[in-house]
Parts: C-alpha cells; sequence; structure tokens
C-alpha cells in the first residue's frame, strides 16, 4: 500500500517552453502532498505544499507563478514548470500524505521522482 | 523555521563495519525524526523513523538514538553490506495539518568490500 506514482519520469524541453509534471496516490487518499526540488548532491528542498482544494502554500524563495500547483482531487497534484529555464533543470520530486479520522500522519511517501532537463 | 544538520557528509566504511551518522535539529516543537536512503536517480526510502516519546529504535541492523534535550538524534547501522552504500537523509518535523520536514545535508555511505 501507500503507492505514489509520478509522470513523466523524464523531460526534455526547450527554454521558454512549460511543462507539467502529475503526482499521483495510487491507494490512498492524499490529503496532502508536497513538492520538492533535488540538485545534484544536494538535499531534498521543499518547493510547496498543497491541500486538497486549497491553494498551494509555497517556501520562502520559490515562485508561485513560475511553479503552479494544483491539487483537485485526493489523488492527483500537478506542477507546472512556467517558461523553463536551464536553470529550472533538477530532480523533481511529489509526496503525499494522509489524513485519517481527523488526524494527519507524518510519515510521507515519495513519488519517483522526474528529472526535468531545459535545453 | 526548523534547521538540520547532518555529519559527516561523505562516511566510507569496511564491510561488517558499523556506521554512524549524526544529526541536530533547532525547533524544540520537532517531534518525528525519519531516516531516508536515497540511492541515485530514485526516491527516498524510508528506512526507520523515531518519535519524541521514544528515546530509541531497532530494526534488525538498524537502529535511530534520540536526545530530546540535546536535540540531536543518530542513525547507527551494524554489520554494514555493499547494498548499503547510498545517501542517507534525516529529517525532522513537527505533527498536526501544517507540519512538513525539514531535511539534513545528506551523508554519503561507502561501504567498501
Amino acid at each position: 500500500g501507500a503507492v505514489v506514482s509520478q509522470h513523466p519520469s523524464w523531460v526534455i524541453c526547450k527554454s521558454g517552453t512549460s511543462v507539467k509534471i502529475e503526482c499521483r496516490s495510487l491507494d490512498f487518499q492524499a490529503t496532502t502532498m508536497f513538492w520538492y526540488r533535488q540538485f545534484p548532491k544536494q538535499s531534498l528542498m521543499l518547493m510547496a505544499t498543497s491541500n486538497e482544494g486549497s491553494k498551494a502554500t509555497y517556501e520562502q524563495g520559490v515562485e508561485k507563478d513560475k511553479f503552479l500547483i494544483n491539487h483537485a482531487s485526493l489523488t492527483l497534484s500537478t506542477l507546472t514548470v512556467t517558461s523553463a529555464h536551464p536553470e529550472d533543470s533538477s530532480f523533481y520530486i511529489c509526496s503525499a500524505r494522509t489524513t485519517l479520522a481527523g488526524v494527519s500522519y507524518n510519515e510521507q511517501f515519495f513519488g519517483p521522482g522526474t528529472r526535468l532537463t531545459v535545453l | 523555521g526548523e534547521n538540520v544538520e547532518q555529519h559527516p557528509s561523505t562516511l566510507s566504511v569496511q564491510e561488517g563495519d558499523s556506521a554512524v551518522i549524526k544529526c541536530t535539529y533547532s525547533d524544540s516543537a520537532s517531534n518525528y525524526f525519519p531516516w531516508y536512503k536515497q540511492e541515485l536517480g530514485k526516491r527516498p526510502q524510508l528506512i526507520i523513523d523515531i518519535r519524541s516519546n521514544v528515546g530509541e529504535k531497532k530494526d534488525q541492523r538498524i537502529a535511530v538514538t534520540l536526545n530530546k534535550t540535546a536535540k540531536h538524534f543518530s542513525l547507527h547501522i551494524t554489520e554494514t553490506q555493499p547494498e548499503d552504500s547510498a545517501v542517507y537523509f534525516c529529517a525532522a518535523s513537527n505533527t498536526g495539518t501544517a507540519s512538513k520536514l525539514t531535511f539534513g545535508t545528506g551523508t554519503r555511505l561507502q561501504v567498501t568490500l
């Protein structure tokens, strides 16, 4: 149980184009989803937190107009990198957390990641 | 906000030896401390976690200790094997709907034959 998928697993795009990454919880309802970015040989940096049906909360320094997050259902969140540039090339990882009986569980279940390369 | 420091950044041990990775955190409200193993190009994999009401937890060759007073926690791997080679991250969070994980900087563990 607790499987999270991401699509695509990798994407190459031209500078100035937009790229959408999907994150799905396959066997549970994800009340909260998180988006991380990981540059080579670095740690995971949280970009934003999204709760189903509400606007995402972005971390300091993350441009909300550039990284559009939508969490329209309890099983799907999307991250759109708008007008991508080479410096946006990174490994993007989502995670999902569930709530049962009003209790928000700490454990996050991670997707396999999406490697974005912007030429 | 929370700040998590992790040491060492790299660690090389011989097969069969023990490995210890240490983390410190800054927010006394943090009460959940997971450890993740990440292989190159793959997702972080939860290997063990501990909550603040427990001082130590063990799962076969892996153990984690927590010192709330000093705000530090450690990962102990005994009888290391080549397949333990990976990058390990510690993290900390508090509870509640607004909680989020803050990750350490990672430790690259190399287990040599």
